[in-house]
């Protein structure tokens, strides 16, 4: 079946300008994550989402990152008057419920921002 | 804070040698654990996971992984290397409760020799 799909692959825009990144989970996964990767790095955890809440967005950096899931399937990262510090892969995951004792995380195959 | 240690950043080895990754968390509850590879030019696949019962783990391609509790460690292994296992691998820690997020080591890269 279809695993994790994002949005677009590749986005290259200036410092200050405002990006979407896309993320389409597994049908019928519940939980969705948001990850960041920096080069050299393991991916950073962002925030969590179960169904259309925001469960856990201990990891966004600062106020200029914003994720939205309005129906509980598609989410949005949004970040905001971005800086080149911001350039990495930005991930996302999906698992059937999030917190079980076994649950599993699929990973999508990322979007690469590069801020210049 | 729960944090992920993988020892060896960059791995060389010939084919047919065996491989041992190295992997120690902090955590002093309950976790579950996973090791993760990316292939050059593909996204993250899940290798092998533990979630409770029998220490040593089974996971694709012939990779195994033993989970130590005492040493807080769970180390990646293969008899036999190829070619094709070149790759990145990222051992990863979740608390065994509701808090979902993963901690990710910071990644050991494998190059084999053909």
């Amino acid at each position: 079946g279809a695993g994790v799909s994002q949005t677009p692959s590749n986005k290259v825009t200036e410092k200050g300008k405002y990006v979407e990144l896309r993320c389409d989970p597994i049908s019928g996964h519940t939980a969705l994550y948001w990850y960041r990767q920096s080069l050299g790095q393991g991916p950073e955890f962002l925030i969590y989402f179960q169904g259309t809440g925001a469960a856990d967005d201990s990891g966004l950096p600062n106020d200029r990152f914003f994720a939205v899931r309005p129906e509980g399937s598609v989410s949005t990262l949004k970040i905001q008057r971005t800086e080149r510090g911001d350039s990495a892969v930005y991930l996302c995951a999906s698992s059937l419920v999030a917190g079980a004792s076994q649950e599993t995380q699929y990973f999508g195959p990322g979007t690469r921002l590069l801020v210049l | 804070a729960q944090s992920v240690s993988q020892h060896n950043h960059h791995v060389i080895l010939s084919e047919a040698a065996s491989l041992e990754l190295g992997c120690n968390y902090s955590y002093g509850g309950t976790v579950n654990l996973f090791w993760y590879v990316q292939y050059p030019g593909q996204h993250l696949q899940l290798l092998l996971k533990y979630f409770s019962g029998d220490p040593l783990v089974k996971g694709i391609k012939g990779f195994e992984a033993e989970f130590i509790k005492s040493k807080f460690s769970f180390n990646l292994r293969k008899p036999s290397v190829q070619w094709s296992d070149t790759a990145e691998y990222f051992c990863a820690v979740k608390r065994y409760s509701s808090a979902s997020k993963i901690i990710f080591g910071s990644g050991t890269r494998l190059s084999i020799r053909p």
